[in-house]
């Protein structure tokens, strides 16, 4: 069965520095995702990506953060300059086009920010 | 604002006993999905019920949608061991597809 997949499963990183999540979406699916999760909260919407832009971001996603799909695979997320407060579960989704649509989502990516 | 929100619940129940959960919202929704999430894993996608439908099964799943009340439910029917998990509902709205989650459920089955 077709799967989101996300690397790395696990991220530890300095305070300040700039990480990149990897994300490869379902093969056939035109609508990418990118949600977080911080440990005992809600999962949060953060941007949502289609036809090469982002077509909705939350308040959450500031200037720290960009979206990229540097080929016809791959998904990322980067933070530029990581703060503790960015220590979550990244989760990448991907969908098909169209109003009532499944949104898949990986195994996420649990980011550590020290 | 736009969020699912469970009931805050902790369900603890016996193997073979049904377990129900519900999630309410605030605005109109275009569709519903229910997620289910192992510990500390990722979110498997469980079922999608469209604003125009009022019930959906899948397998030992049924999933309620009343919008004229803004709440859901979800049905586990003879639970399992490996259903022991966190449920969340997440609702879809016109215009996008972002969708805003809610608090969870955590359901434990005791074997």
């Amino acid at each position: 069965e077709p799967e989101v997949t996300q690397t790395p499963s696990h991220q530890v990183t300095q305070m300040g520095q700039e990480v990149i999540l990897r994300c490869v979406p379902i093969s056939n699916h035109l609508y990418f995702y990118w949600y977080r999760q911080i440990l005992g909260q809600k999962v949060e919407f953060l941007v949502s990506f289609y036809n090469n832009e982002i077509s909705e971001k939350s308040e959450i996603f500031d200037d720290q953060f960009s979206v990229e799909r540097p080929d016809g695979s791959n998904f990322t997320l980067k933070i530029r300059s990581t703060k503790l407060e960015d220590s979550a579960m990244y989760f990448c989704a991907s969908s098909e086009v169209g109003s009532y649509t499944e949104a898949f989502f990986g195994q996420g990516t649990r980011l550590t920010v020290v | 604002s736009q969020q699912g929100e469970e009931d805050p619940q902790a369900l603890s129940i016996q193997e073979g006993e049904n377990a129900t959960m519900n999630c309410s919202y605030k605005t109109s929704i275009n569709n519903l999905q229910w997620y289910r999430q192992n510990s500390g894993r990722g979110l498997v996608h469980l079922i999608l019920i469209r604003s125009n439908e009022r019930e959906k099964h899948s397998g030992r799943l049924r999933v309620t949608l009343d919008t004229s009340k803004k709440s859901s439910s979800l049905l586990i029917t003879a639970s399992r061991a490996a259903d022991t998990a966190s449920y969340f509902c997440a609702t879809g709205y016109y215009g996008n597809n972002r969708l805003a989650f809610g608090k969870g459920n955590q359901v434990v089955v005791i074997p």
